[in-house]
């Protein structure tokens, strides 16, 4: 399957600043994601990066906070705006690989644990 | 939307027996994934399964999705096995919900 690299693995940030963390992919995708881990719970999805257009927000996750760039088919990027302790999270890039690398299903990046305080 | 319930929340092994983690679904799905996730939070694929039975060593899974459901079964557990198991469903529109996982704890 699809390595995927994911910068950086962590860091501890002040409130009110903003952390930009990066997905790398070793092979084209059609799709890629970006979701949240909580402390303790579920994963959930923020976005739908699109290659070449707005990405895609689930409700509950707006633009301003979250903003999303795709220049290209292989990487993304997403800004975590105007921290706040409530940011404190895991956040994961997902992509979804080309056939024939399909059948491993949706593939996620080692993730970015962030701590803001 | 879809609902996606896992059972139980939380399980507690002796090493060497065997589990049987569940997830059901509300709805028809494109297909289904089983993931790890070790302490270090590192997501691990461990099934693609949107029906029938795959096995890769100790781990199986069963999904019958006329039936909206899913199994993954771990034999002869290892602490290694420890984590947060999540089952994961792919909707028609190709958007990825997790349920809310099973924590397992294995010890020696």
């Amino acid at each position: 399957s699809a390595v995927i690299s994911q910068k950086p693995s962590r860091d501890i940030c002040q409130r009110g600043t903003s952390l930009t963390i990066q997905c790398q992919v070793d092979s084209q995708v059609t799709m890629m994601f970006w979701y949240r881990q909580q402390p303790g719970q579920s994963l959930t999805l923020i976005a739908t990066a699109n290659q070449g257009s707005e990405a895609t927000y689930e409700s509950g996750f707006v633009i301003d906070k979250f903003p999303i760039s795709r220049p290209n088919l292989t990487f993304s990027t997403l800004t975590v705006s105007n921290m706040s302790p409530e940011d404190s999270s895991i956040y994961l890039c997902s992509v979804d690989l080309l056939a024939p690398l399909k059948s491993y299903g949706y593939t996620f990046g080692s993730g970015t644990r962030l701590t803001v305080v | 939307g879809i609902q996606v319930e896992q059972s139980p929340p939380d399980l507690i092994l002796q090493e060497g027996a065997n589990s049987t983690l569940r997830c059901n679904f509300s709805d028809s799905v494109n297909n289904l994934q089983w993931f790890h996730q070790n302490p270090w939070g590192q997501l691990i694929n461990l099934f693609y399964i949107p029906s029938g039975t795959k096995q890769n060593g100790r781990l199986s899974a069963t999904t019958v999705a006329t039936e909206r459901y899913s199994l993954l079964y771990i034999s002869s557990s290892q602490t290694t096995d420890s984590g947060v198991y999540f089952c994961a469903v792919v909707t028609s529109y190709d958007k990825v919900i997790f349920g809310p996982g099973t924590s397992l704890s294995v010890i020696p």
